[in-house]
């Protein structure tokens, strides 16, 4: 069966404290893994898509990273305003759906 | 500006009562999507749409319906059938050249 695990549930940093969240999947075939923001009562933002093993990808302060069995989404010295919940998906081959993990919740103190 | 359209914000449903969510998209995406999310749940798939007047069922149809008429328009009803309607609902388009999902902002739907 495929599926998303991603960890932890929460996750609390003070501002400056750098860390990473996993998002550990197990899949048929990988066509993509996605990350998205998603903020309290909105709806979830594309971050980033990667597409093979090896392959990264930055913005910012993030960066996600994939292997043949996870991603890392890796925040470096991390602010406030990075509070949100992370969301990681895959989409399988022969399909157009994704499937979602229950995501990250980070929140980030001053 | 392009982008999804959700509407309305907040709804709610009266015991044994249609009601019906609108997603309008102006991005000229083929492929539309509703999901349903529940607190401590991952997002999970009321409906698709790959092409206009056609859609399939995802993992969790029933008490749902769905119709596609026009490209840019994917709104979903939530039929007296579905017994725990209350949850926040998301709509979603994908182009054809980049294989991203992009979301509305959401219907919080409760009931009364």
């Amino acid at each position: 069966e495929d599926q998303v695990t991603q960890s932890p549930e929460a996750l609390r940093l003070q501002e400056g404290e750098s860390s990473s969240l996993n998002c550990s999947y197990t899949v048929s075939g990988l066509r993509g893994l996605f990350w998205y923001r998603q903020d309290p009562g909105k709806g979830p933002e594309f971050l980033f898509t990667l597409y093979s093993a090896g392959e990264e990808k930055e913005k910012e302060r993030l960066k996600a990273t994939l292997t043949k069995k996870e991603s890392f989404l890796h925040i470096t010295a991390p602010k406030p305003e990075d509070s949100a919940t992370y969301l990681c998906a895959v989409e399988v081959e022969a399909t157009n759906k994704l499937i979602f993990g229950t995501g990250t919740l980070l929140a980030v103190q001053p | 500006d392009g982008g999804i359209t959700q509407s309305p914000k907040y709804l709610f449903r009266k015991e044994g009562q249609n009601v019906t969510l609108s997603c309008e998209q102006n991005l000229n995406h083929d492929a539309m999507y509703w999901y349903r999310q529940d607190p401590g749940q991952g997002l999970r798939l009321i409906y698709y749409s790959q092409i206009v007047n056609d859609f399939q069922k995802g993992d969790i149809a029933e008490g749902y319906s769905v119709s596609r008429e026009k490209k840019e328009s994917f709104p979903l009803t939530v039929t007296s059938a579905q017994k725990n309607p209350t949850a926040f609902y998301l709509c979603a388009s994908r182009g054809v050249t980049k294989n991203i999902q992009y979301f509305g902002a959401g219907t919080r739907l409760s009931v009364l």
